[in-house]
């Protein structure tokens, strides 16, 4: 069974500039969560999508949104970055229903620097 | 504000010593702890957890013990050993209303031989 992919797994963008970060979850997992990692900061949650819809949204800015499509794939975007977006940014999967040990799956991570 | 907050930032130990990770948290609502290992370069796995309703889980030299009425819950390492060193997060999380799992900002575990 393929685990949760990634991509890109770089990715170097300029302040001002907008990034999209791409995610696909395990086969059959139609829960899709996005993390924010940074040193000391430890993982920020962003969202979490559950078929096509967000059930729920951390605290960050407007400028951070994301989607999910009808095969669970997740999509994230950044608009209008800053220095301060620069981080590891993971996301995780996971079955989605409250019956389930809520065992989240994480891919490797899109490592974001903004110069 | 749904926080977890965990201690130690980074904690070294020796081999065959006892590790522990210790972490609190604020909202109620929680009804799902599990504690996260990360390697340098990967992304978290899922460690060992527990529900409020247990106050102690154990899976081979992992412990978690749990106080609910504290709000803390702690990991403990047994026998560690090099291959131990690694980035554990606890985490909160709600399973029902909308998954949400809220983590820690993680411990740097060194584990020299």
């Amino acid at each position: 069974k393929a685990g949760v992919t990634q991509t890109p797994r770089y990715l170097i963008k300029t302040r001002g500039q907008q990034v999209t970060l791409s995610c696909s979850p395990i086969s059959g997992h139609r829960s899709v969560s996005w993390y924010q990692q940074t040193p000391g900061q430890g993982l920020q949650f962003l969202f979490e999508y559950f078929s096509e819809t967000q059930r729920n949204k951390g605290n960050f800015p407007g400028r951070f949104s994301g989607r999910q499509f009808s095969n669970s794939r997740s999509e994230m975007n950044v608009s209008t970055l800053e220095l301060g977006d620069s981080a590891l940014y993971l996301c995780a999967s996971s079955l989605g229903n409250t019956r389930s040990n809520e065992k989240l799956f994480f891919g490797s991570g899109t490592q974001l620097s903004v110069l | 504000q749904q926080q977890v907050k965990q201690s130690p930032q980074s904690l070294i130990v020796q081999k065959g010593g006892i590790s522990i990770i210790n972490c609190a948290y604020e909202n109620t609502a929680f009804d799902y702890f599990p504690w996260y290992q990360q390697f340098p370069g990967k992304g978290p796995a899922l460690l060992i957890a527990i529900r409020p309703d247990v106050s102690e889980k154990k899976e081979g030299r992992f412990t978690i013990s749990f106080n609910k009425s504290a709000k803390q819950f702690s990991l403990h390492i047994m026998d560690s050993q090099p291959g131990d060193s690694a980035t554990y997060f606890c985490a909160a999380s709600m399973l029902s209303g909308g998954f949400k799992t809220i983590f820690g900002a993680g411990t740097r575990l060194f584990v020299k031989a």
